[in-house]
């Protein structure tokens, strides 16, 4: 499959910790990245590789992956974190088609 | 830093061609990959395309036979055409800083704030 798959919604309660996952055929031989994105605005990296952040995003932020697996990992959520998170990779069989999942929606209670 | 800014009509008639225009400044068009991705009202992301090194181009082969991008490096821009479009097509476009490796990084480091392209009569 050159799918990912994202569960549609998660929920924390402030300051809690809360992980997004994403599943596919295409992490086994590409890292996810993750991006933000806010109503109104264009999505923001906030993980790429096998856990790096680019300048600017808080340490709260962190990325892993296992086998088919990526996870983004927001250790104490905060209010601001509320947003759409979408997961990419690329297909895997040498086409390296761009792929993205169909993103999950956090909300911070 | 590098920045991208998307350029042109809003509105599009059905059947016609979506033509944009991403203008990037604080990085080479050359030796780099640049993508277009889309965002319909409401809904996801999706991958649009590639265009590497001013030559080498890769589409989502589910807009392929429809799509073209290009490169012109005296204006350091990129481009879009979506031909015969349909009111499917009505997204927010964006044009991005792509890359990817034999590694496995892939990731887009920078956008464009995006462009609403309506496809309407």
């Amino acid at each position: 499959s050159s799918e990912l798959t994202q569960d549609p919604a998660v929920s924390v309660a402030l300051g809690q910790t809360v992980q997004i996952t994403c599943q596919g055929d295409g992490l086994r031989a590409y890292y996810a990245s993750w991006y933000q994105q806010k109503p109104g605005q264009a999505p923001i990296l906030v993980i790429y590789g096998e856990n790096n952040r680019p300048s600017g995003i808080p340490d709260r932020f962190s990325g892993s992956t296992s086998r088919v697996t990526a996870s983004l990992t927001i250790t104490g959520a905060q209010a601001e974190d509320e947003a759409y998170y979408y997961c990419h990779s690329r297909d895997r069989r040498g086409n390296h088609w761009g792929l993205f999942g169909g993103g999950t929606k956090l909300t911070v209670l | 830093q590098v920045q991208l800014k998307e350029s042109g009509p809003g509105l599009v008639k059905p059947s016609e061609t979506l033509s944009l225009t991403c203008t990037v400044s604080g990085a080479p068009i050359s030796n780099n990959y640049w993508s277009w991705i889309r965002q319909p009202p409401g809904q996801g992301l999706e991958w649009i395309g590639y265009i590497y090194d001013t030559e080498i181009t890769n589409y989502n082969p589910s807009l392929e036979s429809r799509v073209t991008i290009s490169a012109d490096t005296s204006k350091n821009q990129f481009s879009l055409k979506l031909t015969s479009v349909t009111a499917a097509d009505t997204a927010v476009y964006y044009c991005a800083k792509d890359y990817y490796d034999s590694i496995g990084y892939t990731y887009f480091d920078y956008w464009g704030q995006g462009t609403l392209v309506t496809v309407s009569s």
